[in-house]
């Protein structure tokens, strides 16, 4: 079946360093790639999304690029802030012909000041 | 605009008590699901509906009971709780396949 493996936590970095938060995924066909974060007590919000391969989704500069040749979706940032402290889920869209969403283990970024 | 609306917050139950944990959007999503969340273990699925009079079951649908009568609202019930159960609880909607889910603030549920 498909599923999504991403990079253990806690990273801990300090304020303007480089982020990379790995995530690899299996699945059949062509699956909907997604960042999500979750700040402290509050639910997932979309980070970003790609639909297809060699796509690049972005927000607030953070990117990752739906790489279907090593099956990757690596988030990356250039210059991180203490207030991107969060934990971060990579997540794909099931491609049984279901509407389910499947879920990495989640990654906690701790950012220094 | 309101979203994924997510009630109570909080709530404590003791062993064998019933509770239903309350869920509603307000962007005509067909797809709605329930998660759990529980350290190390990501967001697991409980129970998921792809429209009005229409569920299945998730990974660990177990001890728990769902119900669609209307696009809006997609209620958790909690039959018997056990200990087990404690767990952040997420409401979540989307309109197809291959687009976001929105997800609600979460339930924070301990079992006594």
């Amino acid at each position: 079946g498909n599923s999504v493996t991403q990079m253990e936590g806690p990273v801990t970095l300090s304020e303007e360093a480089f982020l990379t938060i790995n995530c690899t995924y299996t699945a059949t066909g062509y699956p909907s790639l997604f960042w999500y974060v979750q700040y402290p007590g509050e639910g997932l919000q979309l980070l970003l999304k790609a639909t297809k391969a060699d796509d690049k989704g972005s927000n607030k500069g953070f990117e990752a690029t739906y790489r279907k040749e090593t099956t990757s979706f690596h988030l990356e940032k250039g210059s991180v802030q203490v207030s991107d402290s969060a934990v971060y889920f990579c997540a794909l869209t099931d491609t049984s012909g279901t509407y389910k969403y499947i879920f990495g283990t989640g990654t906690r970024l701790k950012v220094l000041a | 605009n309101a979203g994924v609306t997510q009630t109570p917050k909080f709530q404590v139950l003791k062993t064998g008590q019933s509770m239903t944990l309350q869920c509603a959007q307000d962007m005509n999503h067909e797809y709605m699901s329930w998660y759990r969340q529980d350290p190390g273990m990501g967001l697991r699925l409980i129970h998921y509906s792809v429209g009005a009079g229409i569920t299945d079951q998730g990974e660990v649908p177990n001890g728990y009971n769902v119900s669609r009568s209307t696009t809006e609202d997609f209620p958790l019930r909690l039959l018997s709780a056990a200990p087990s159960q404690t767990s952040v609880y997420f409401c979540a909607s989307s309109n197809g396949r291959g687009t976001e889910a929105f997800f609600g603030q979460g339930t924070r549920l301990t079992v006594v």
